[in-house]
């Protein structure tokens, strides 16, 4: 059982430069999200999305663009990498609070994404 | 919007003492309560929940934690820490009813000193 995966686990971007995040879920998970990891800062949600087709923006949200086009898959798109974006990404899938029985509302993490942008 | 305060840095404890970490939440209506466990350079981990009943929750790897809905309080606790305890914990909330967002603390570092 793969649960999330995420890919790549690590990248190095110029400043400028373009790069999607990959995340894919093999649970039928309807709630799926994208967090960043900064040192003291915790975990602060960038977009999540309920379903195919629909996507809302988080805490951060500039900088990033989502889409939905499948239940599985949820990328996360740079569209100018800047060195504020350096991170750990990580993806996270969960059903929704009233449904997926014992589970609803758990969130499933992917094993992160370490970004550097120089 | 939902928010979550976990008010210290770091907690330090000596092995076999019980072990506390604290987690205050505002969230509009019932909440849900999460607490999760990051080991170095991975995921999280889901340690346990409270949803609805008991205040206690039991869940993996010996913890527990409190529900006080008078104090918006939901305290992580193992009654006797392991040196394998070490790590970074999450409280989380999302509201029962809503948009769906979970909102996370910044995180405590836990170091079991042998």
């Amino acid at each position: 059982n793969a649960g999330v995966t995420q890919t790549p686990k690590f990248q190095v971007l110029k400043t400028g430069q373009s790069m999607t995040l990959q995340c894919a879920q093999d649970m039928n998970h309807e709630y799926m999200s994208w967090y960043r990891q900064d040192p003291g800062m915790g975990l602060r949600l960038i977009h999540y999305s309920v379903g195919a087709g629909i996507t809302d923006q988080g805490e951060v949200p500039n900088g990033y663009n989502v889409s939905r086009s499948t239940t599985e898959d949820f990328p996360l798109r740079l569209l100018s990498a800047a060195p504020s974006q350096t991170s750990v990404y990580f993806c996270a899938s969960s059903s929704l609070p009233g449904t997926g029985g014992f589970k609803a509302g758990e969130l499933f993490f992917g094993e992160g994404s370490r970004l550097t942008v120089l | 919007a939902q928010s979550v305060a976990q008010p210290e840095d770091q907690v330090n404890v000596a092995e076999g003492n019980p072990l506390t970490v604290k987690c205050t939440y505002s969230v509009s209506g019932n909440p849900y309560l999460f607490w999760y466990v990051q080991y170095p350079n991975r995921g999280l981990q889901f340690l346990l929940k409270y949803i609805t009943g008991d205040n206690l929750v039991k869940g993996s790897y010996g913890f527990e934690a409190e529900f006080n809905k008078s104090q918006t309080s939901f305290h992580l606790k193992k009654p006797s820490a392991l040196v394998s305890d070490s790590a970074l914990y999450f409280c989380a909330v999302r509201a029962y009813y809503g948009n769906n967002r979970l909102a996370f603390g910044k995180g405590n570092q836990v170091v079991v000193i042998p």
